[in-house]
């Protein structure tokens, strides 16, 4: 069965340093999303993109961070100057269409971001 | 804005005893529904959805909700708990657009033998 998969599994980093969260979508789906989940907390959406440009954003996706896809198969979360606020799993997910009957977002494993 | 409760931070149940996890959301015209569950370290599963027709919607594991639009509720159940359900659940609705799952704050489900 097809999967969204993660990488790396755990990022530790200096506060300040810029990380890179990658994910591969599920082959034929068009959205993509991340999502972060502050230990203890909530799951809590950051940011969503479709035909190569964002569609929604949260309050907290700030200027710091930025989403691209690189090439046919990679989604990517960057942080340019990480926080130590930013510690956190980060979950990225993707679905084959938005709205209707069909949005079912399937999520990866998750990166957990530590930053010290 | 949609929004999502889930009224109980910790359940603990038997093993073999029922369970009833609860989740109320706000939103304003037909909501899709869904139940992800997550184990220690792992990612989301989802458990099941619910986008129309039958209120009563069965999912993987044994796992089944209802959609009450009157109580604003879907909450989801099971009638026979095993010790391997022991995770936290998460309810949580699609927005109008479809393009952000807004999740409620999880049930940490405990199961004692």
């Amino acid at each position: 069965e097809p999967e969204v998969t993660q990488t790396p599994s755990h990022q530790v980093t200096q506060m300040g340093q810029e990380v890179i969260l990658r994910c591969v979508p599920i082959s034929n789906h068009l959205y993509f999303y991340w999502y972060r989940q502050i230990l203890g907390q909530k799951v809590e959406f950051l940011v969503s993109f479709y035909n190569n440009e964002i569609s929604e954003k949260s309050e907290i996706f700030d200027d710091q961070f930025s989403v691209e896809r690189p090439d046919g198969s990679n989604f990517t979360l960057k942080i340019r100057s990480t926080k130590l606020e930013d510690s956190a799993m980060y979950f990225c997910a993707s679905s084959r269409v938005a709205g209707g009957s069909y949005n079912e977002q399937f999520f990866g494993p998750g990166t957990r971001l530590t930053v010290l | 804005a949609q929004s999502v409760t889930q009224p109980d931070i910790h359940i603990t149940v038997s093993e073999g005893a029922s369970l009833e996890l609860r989740c109320n959301y706000s939103y304003g015209a037909t909501p899709y529904l869904f139940w992800y569950v997550q184990s220690p370290g792992q990612g989301l599963q989802l458990l099941l959805k619910y986008f129309s027709g039958d209120t009563l919607v069965q999912g993987i594991k044994g796992f089944e909700a209802e959609f009450k639009r009157s109580q604003s509720s879907f909450n989801l159940r099971k009638p026979s708990v095993h010790w391997s359900d022991a995770a936290e659940y998460f309810c949580a609705v699609l927005n109008e657009y479809g393009n952000k799952l807004v999740f409620g704050a999880g049930t940490i489900l405990r199961v004692k033998s």
